[in-house]
């Protein structure tokens, strides 16, 4: 049963770039949300997708962007890379319906370390 | 105020010791309660899930829930240096268009030999 998937791992911009991490769900999973990971810090969260749509947001500026396909992965996207973007960026699969229960399972993460 | 607290730490502690764990929060729908472990430069693991109020035992791991009192518990038994990690409690609404995950700061436990 495969797991939460991201690629790439680690990535190195420059201030102003843009950049698109990528993430796969668990199997059956149909909802991915995006979160943001500073060090020593909790995970803040980004946006969930669900159906193809962004259902909610939390308090990042519109420079963080995303995407679902109908395969259900999903695409975070940063624009106007700060030195404040880097971070460790995490995608979480889970379960959207009758069975909802709260569960998000992890990925590993993208560590974006921006210069 | 943040709308969840948790034990900063860090904490040190013997083979075999029991770990406790602690997270308080503000927000009273919150109804699905969680802990993560996340190993240095990784993913966070989900270890334990508990519906509202309540105790959940799964092998070594405890997990308490009072409602009334807005205060989770993770309690870890025998511990093992392979718990060595940091912890993250986690918390959700999921009934009040509120899908997102609201967690703690971590706690970072290191089980000595």
């Amino acid at each position: 049963d495969a797991g939460v998937t991201q690629s790439p791992t680690h990535l190195i911009k420059t201030r102003g770039q843009q950049v698109t991490l990528r993430c796969s769900p668990k199997s059956g999973h149909d909802t991915v949300s995006w979160y943001q990971q500073a060090l020593g810090q909790g995970p803040q969260f980004i946006f969930q997708y669900y159906e193809e749509e962004e259902r909610q947001r939390g308090n990042f500026p519109d420079r963080f962007s995303g995407h679902q396909f109908p395969n259900y992965s999903s695409e975070l996207n940063v624009n106007a890379l700060l030195l404040g973007d880097s971070a460790l960026y995490l995608c979480a699969s889970s379960l959207t319906g009758g069975a909802e229960t709260g569960e998000q399972y992890f990925g590993p993460g993208t560590r974006l370390t921006v210069t | 105020q943040k709308e969840v607290e948790q034990d900063p730490g860090p904490l040190s502690v013997p083979e075999g010791a029991i770990v406790s764990l602690n997270c308080t929060y503000s927000n009273s729908a919150f109804q699905y309660f969680m802990w993560y472990r996340q190993y240095s430069r990784k993913g966070p693991e989900l270890l334990m899930y508990t519906y509202s109020s309540g105790n959940k035992e799964d092998g070594r791991f405890t997990a308490q829930v009072d409602k009334s009192s807005k205060y989770i518990s993770l309690f870890i038994r025998d511990s093992q240096p392979s718990d060595s990690a940091t912890y993250l409690c986690a918390m959700t609404s999921i009934g009040s268009n509120d899908y997102k995950l609201s967690f703690g700061a971590g706690t970072t436990v290191t089980v000595r030999a």
